[in-house]
C-alpha cells in the first residue's frame, strides 16, 4: 500500500533560520506529490505540488521541496523562517488514475523570535 | 473565484441529535472529499464521489454516518444520533477528478462539531 512518512509531530524553528521539513513515501509506480498548510481555524491550502517535470518545484510563501526518486523523498524547504510560518504541515500522495490523497501525520512548526 | 463552502461553521449540539453538515464544492470540480480530522487520529477520510457517485466509503466509522450527494454543486453529511466521540473538525474538499491524477484538493474551512 501507498503511504507518506512526516517524522516529528513538532518542529521548532528560529526566526531567519532554514525550515527543513521530510517527507517520504512509499510506492511502486510514479507519485503526484503535495504539500499543504493549515493556519489556525483554517482548511488546508495547497502549497506546492509536483506532477511532471522538473523536479524542484516551488511554491507559494518561499517554500520549495525537491522531489527526489533514488531517495523516494519530497523534502519541504524554506530558507529563512517568519513567524507566519508557524502553522501545521501536510505531505500527500496520490497516483495516476487515483483521485485519493494518502496524507502524512502532519507536522506543527513553531517559529521561535 | 468562491473556493469550497461549508457550513455551518461552527455546531454545538447534544448528544443523540441529527447534525447534518453541508458542503459546496468549487463550481467544475467533479470529485468530491469528506474528511475528519481531530488529534489523536489526525486527517481521515471518510467517504468520496466522484461525478455524485460514492466512490469508497470505507472510512464512514458508523451506520451513524451517511453522506449524499444530489447534485454537482452540493452535499451532505449527515450524523444520526450524534455521540460526544464525533467531536471532531470535519472538512469537505474538491477537485477535478477526469484528468488522471495529479489534481490538487481544494479544502474548506471546516465545520467544527462538538457533541455535549
Amino acid at each position: 500500500a501507498q503511504s507518506v512518512t512526516q517524522l516529528g509531530s513538532h518542529v521548532s524553528v528560529s526566526e531567519g533560520a532554514l525550515v527543513l521539513l521530510r517527507c517520504n513515501y512509499s510506492s511502486s509506480v510514479p507519485p503526484y506529490l503535495f504539500w499543504y498548510v493549515q493556519y489556525p481555524n483554517q482548511g488546508l491550502q495547497l502549497l506546492l505540488k509536483y506532477t511532471t517535470g522538473a523536479t524542484l518545484v516551488k511554491g507559494i510563501n518561499g517554500f520549495e521541496a525537491e522531489f527526489k526518486k533514488s531517495e523516494t523523498s519530497f523534502h519541504l524547504t524554506k530558507p529563512s523562517a517568519h513567524m507566519s510560518d508557524a502553522a501545521e504541515y501536510f505531505c500527500a500522495v496520490s497516483f495516476y488514475g487515483n483521485n485519493r490523497l494518502a496524507f502524512g501525520k502532519g507536522n506543527q512548526v513553531v517559529v521561535i523570535p | 473565484d468562491a473556493g469550497v463552502i461549508q457550513s455551518p461553521r461552527h455546531e454545538v449540539t447534544e448528544m443523540g441529535q441529527e447534525v447534518t453538515l453541508r458542503c459546496k464544492p468549487i463550481s467544475g470540480h467533479n470529485s468530491l472529499f469528506w474528511y475528519r480530522q481531530t488529534m489523536m487520529r489526525g486527517l481521515e477520510l471518510l467517504i468520496y464521489f466522484n461525478n455524485n457517485v460514492p466512490i469508497d466509503d470505507s472510512g464512514m466509522p458508523e451506520d451513524r454516518f451517511s453522506a449524499k450527494m444530489p447534485n454537482a454543486s452540493f452535499s451532505t453529511l449527515k450524523i444520526q444520533p450524534s455521540e460526544p466521540r464525533d467531536s471532531a473538525v470535519y472538512f469537505c474538499a474538491s477537485s477535478l477528478g477526469d484528468r488522471g491524477g495529479g489534481q490538487p484538493q481544494h479544502f474548506g474551512d471546516g465545520t467544527r462539531l462538538s457533541i455535549l
